[in-house]
């Protein structure tokens, strides 16, 4: 079965350091990989995403990711955080196989919080 | 307006009240979802409509009824539910092409908060 696991339930960092988050999944092919974002009483809201082609993507708010198939990871970066990226992170991951019709499964996120 | 949008925001119930959660999205979009979202557990689909084909997880209670109308709205019927139902129901929605999930991209709402006393 396809899974998704973000092992850092909580990470702290101060303003302007740099943000690593984990992202690793179960499948046998390669999936389409995405990051969501969730501030507080707030839907997700998608960062960037990962399809096929150059492995490192850009995506919105400074955010960037890089695909690793022989790590079957896709984790999530920013160089210098700012404490508007306090927010809950998602990673997901689609599979393209008609039974499962767009279905993502999610990992159960990273609770960011940033220090001033 | 844009994108998806969800009512009500905040709902609170009582385990004997029929209510429902409605959804509408405007990106022109022929798949939609219902996500719920509880505290500490990962997003779980509940429904997908896509297509004109309805899908469902199996662990849903038949306490959630889902109704697509058109591609635009999908709502959420509620009957006699449990305190732990008590969560955040998600609706999104995507642009799927026919034999393929390739763009399956979701867009998300705001989402309901639901509380059943």
């Amino acid at each position: 079965a396809q899974s998704v696991t973000q092992p850092d339930i909580h990470i702290t960092v101060s303003e302007g350091a740099s943000l690593e988050l984990r992202c690793n999944y179960s499948y046998g092919a390669t999936p389409y990989l995405f990051w969501y974002v969730q501030s507080p009483g707030q839907g997700l809201q998608l960062l960037l995403k990962y399809f096929s082609g150059d492995t490192l993507v850009q995506g919105i708010k400074g955010f960037e990711a890089e695909f690793k198939r022989s790590q079957s990871s896709f984790n999530l970066r920013k160089p210098s955080v700012h404490w508007s990226d306090a927010a809950e992170y998602f990673c997901a991951v689609g599979i393209d196989r008609g039974s499962t019709l767009g279905r993502l499964y999610f990992g159960r996120g990273t609770q960011l919080t940033v220090w001033p | 307006e844009t994108g998806v949008t969800q009512t009500p925001r905040h709902l609170v119930m009582g385990m004997t009240n029929k209510k429902s959660l409605k959804c509408e999205q405007h990106l022109g979009h022929n798949a939609m979802y219902w996500y719920k979202q509880s505290a500490k557990k990962p997003l779980e689909l509940m429904f997908v409509y896509s297509l004109e084909e309805r899908v469902e997880n199996n662990s849903v209670p038949s306490r959630f009824s889902p109704e697509c109308p058109n591609s635009s709205h999908l709502f959420l019927h509620l009957h006699t539910l449990q305190p732990e139902d008590s969560a955040l129901y998600l609706c999104a929605s995507s642009q799927k092409s026919l034999g393929t999930n390739v763009g399956n991209e979701q867009f998300f709402g705001p989402g309901t908060r639901l509380t059943v006393l």
